[in-house]
């Protein structure tokens, strides 16, 4: 079975331009995390999607991030403009959750940010 | 406040030592506790997940057990590639459906061969 897949694995860029990370989860499940994950750090939730519906995103800078799950699969998140300071991993996970139940999360590989 | 703390933050040892890892938390209500390990590079994997104090579950080598304070990883007869960052994190049972977890900053053991 295909697990979450990411990509890039890696991105480059200068400060002010915009980028944008993608995710596959695992076929079936309903619940899609994005995560940023800095050096030394556990992850920090940043949105979480019961199917196409972005159900916690509490914690997403939304001045500058944005994130999508059309059709309750694949996501994308984007930021624009990036600041030095977004620099981290960001991973995806997800897991397939009954109502109110306790599963866990699968993560992909992630995305390693530079902002130069 | 919502806190997961795990300790030490590095453990180095010699293959064969075994040892432990702690994961301690206080939360206001716990509905289960995740172990998760991280290689360089990678995202985390799903090792255990633990529900009510008492409970153990084990994987080769590892053994994760809860309290209704703390949890441990045991690591028994470690191999080089037991290697990794492992991270534990805990879903608040009023949480509703946030599903919100609380991580801690992980314990990073090497295990010499």
């Amino acid at each position: 079975e295909a697990g979450v897949v990411q990509s890039p694995r890696y991105k480059i860029i200068e400060k002010k331009q915009p980028v944008a990370f993608w995710c596959n989860p695992i076929s079936g499940h309903n619940t899609l995390y994005w995560y940023l994950q800095n050096l030394g750090q556990g992850p920090e939730l940043l949105i979480r999607y019961e199917n196409e519906e972005a159900v916690d995103d509490s914690q997403l800078p939304k001045d500058r991030f944005s994130a999508e799950r059309l059709k309750g699969v694949d996501s994308t998140l984007k930021i624009q403009p990036a600041e030095l300071g977004d620099s981290a991993v960001y991973l995806c996970a997800s897991s397939l959750a009954p109502q109110g139940g306790v599963a866990e999360a699968f993560f992909g590989q992630g995305t390693r940010l530079t902002v130069v | 406040e919502d806190q997961v703390t795990q300790s030490p933050e590095a453990l180095r040892l010699q293959e064969g030592e075994s040892s432990s890892l702690n994961c301690s938390y206080t939360v206001s209500g716990l509905r289960g506790l995740f172990w998760y390990r991280q290689d360089p590079g990678k995202g985390p994997e799903f090792l255990f997940t633990l529900y009510s104090a008492g409970e153990e579950k084990e994987k080769e080598r590892l053994k994760a057990t809860l309290t209704k304070k703390e949890s441990f990883l045991h690591i028994t007869a470690p191999k080089p590639e037991d290697s990794a960052t492992y991270l534990c994190a805990v879903l608040l049972s009023n949480a509703g459906n946030n599903r919100k977890l609380i991580w801690g900053l992980g314990t990073s053991l090497a295990v010499n061969p």
